[in-house]
């Protein structure tokens, strides 16, 4: 079976930090790009990370310098590190592969759909 | 980046009716590069829709998906129990992907 475990969330401090982790089963990890989406309570959807296959990375605006992605082929895992978390980074955080990538007009790396999810972890930044 | 906007907010019908669903882009979106997710409480969201029309690999065919440049529409042809969900759409036609604040669909 094809699946995606998260875990790592938790209660942290404004200017603190925390990493997810992503356990991968049922297909060959390596060969997928794979991201972080993000819900708030009530809210729509935010991709806020990407890592392609050879590593490469992406970020939108409203994380980059902030959180940064990887991953561990060997153990079929992903991973999230989150710094000076503020208030607004207060989500579920999941998991998810993506149907693939490609270059928009402008150069910029494009995901396309996301195919598998994650349950999802609970992060909550709050004093 | 592209801002969508999904209508009605909340939708409400009884099983066996028909459901439209509106999505609506702030500008173009390149190569009708338009996906639906469907999200029940507690759980993560499922792909139903790609590239506009394709439906994903075990989605039935009750589900459907049109438009073109700025306008996109879901429909559900006949709501069955478990459809009563909320809906997302996202576009992938430029960087950053993003996605519509949701529709629900509840139970008249």
């Amino acid at each position: 079976e094809v699946q995606l475990v998260e875990s790592g969330g938790g209660l942290v401090q404004p200017g603190g930090s925390l990493r997810l982790s992503c356990a991968a089963s049922g297909f060959t990890f390596s060969t997928y790009d794979m991201h972080w989406v993000r819900q708030a309570t009530g809210k729509g959807l935010e991709w806020v990370s990407a890592i392609g296959t050879a590593g490469d990375t992406y970020y939108p605006g409203s994380v980059k310098g902030r959180f940064t992605i990887s991953r561990e082929n060997a153990k079929n895992s992903l991973y999230l590190q989150m710094n000076s978390l503020r208030a607004g980074d207060t989500a579920v955080y999941y998991c998810a592969r993506s149907r693939g990538y490609y270059y928009d007009s402008s150069g910029y790396y494009v995901p396309r759909t996301f195919d598998i999810w994650g349950q999802g972890t609970m992060v909550t930044v709050s004093s | 980046e592209i801002v969508l906007t999904q209508s009605p907010g909340t939708l409400s019908l009884s099983p066996g009716e028909r459901a439209t669903l509106s999505c609506r882009a702030s500008q173009s979106v390149s190569s009708s590069y338009l996906a639906w997710y469907q999200q029940k409480p507690g759980q993560a969201p499922r792909l139903l829709i790609y590239g506009t029309s394709s439906r994903a690999t075990g989605i039935p065919d009750r589900f459907s998906g049109s438009g073109s440049g700025t306008d996109f529409t879901l429909t559900i042809s006949r709501l069955e129990p478990e459809d009563f969900a909320v809906y997302y759409c996202q576009q992938y036609g430029s960087s950053p992907i993003t996605f519509g604040p949701g529709t629900k669909v509840d139970i008249k």
